[in-house]
């Protein structure tokens, strides 16, 4: 039972470019998310997923897109990056199914955009 | 709005030096509050979630409690490896599973 994966750990752009960062869990949650952990910034919510094939904006949506593959799978997409989304990228997930849910965190991906 | 701010931003503790950790939300009714904790280059690891003013739970050398307008973790005779930034986080009633999040609170014990 791995949790929460994400791919890749660390990457490198110029501003730009483009990519889609990964993220997969298989604890059967219904819920999914990305954060971005700036420092002096806390994390902030970009977009989450409350169900498979529902997305919805976060705190920070611009310059993001996201795709809910599958229950599984929640992918987060920049088209065009820029220096200001150098962060640390986080996914999470919850069961969403009681009262109060607890998100479990992946390990995170750091990104550099030059 | 929902916020979180918590307190001190830093601490360094010697070991066996006990502590608190405050943490204070605004939030419009209040779903769950949890407490992560973060090691460098890691992801949140969670440690608890709280629903009501006068719950208390336990792990380890860690308690965390919480009144209507704030909630502590406290750390009984701290240990190295009990550096990290702990995390709180608010999650507010309203059918969201949105959290709000604290900037965290960076703890080092010293040998």
């Amino acid at each position: 039972n791995a949790g929460v994966t994400q791919t890749p750990k660390f990457q490198v752009l110029k501003t730009g470019q483009s990519m889609t960062l990964q993220c997969a869990q298989d604890m059967n949650h219904n819920s999914m998310y990305w954060y971005r952990q700036d420092p002096g910034m806390g994390l902030r919510l970009i977009y989450y997923s409350a169900s498979e094939g529902t997305t919805d904006k976060g705190e920070v949506p611009n310059g993001y897109n996201v795709s809910r593959l599958n229950k599984r799978e929640f992918s987060l997409r920049l088209e065009s990056a820029a220096p200001s989304q150098t962060s640390v990228y986080f996914c999470a997930s919850s069961e969403a199914a009681g009262l109060t849910d607890t998100q479990y965190f992946g390990p995170g991906t750091r990104l550099t955009v030059l | 709005e929902d916020q979180v701010t918590q307190s001190p931003e830093a601490l360094r503790l010697q070991e066996g030096e006990s502590s608190s950790l405050n943490c204070s939300y605004t939030v419009s009714g209040l779903r769950g509050l949890f407490w992560y904790r973060q090691d460098p280059g890691k992801g949140p690891e969670f440690l608890f979630t709280l629903y009501s003013a006068g719950e208390e739970k336990e792990k380890e050398r860690l308690k965390a409690t919480l009144t209507k307008k704030e909630s502590f973790l406290h750390i009984t005779a701290p240990k190295p490896e009990d550096s990290a930034t702990y995390l709180c986080a608010v999650q507010a009633q309203g059918g969201s599973e949105k959290l709000v999040f604290g900037k965290g609170m960076k703890l080092t014990v010293n040998p």
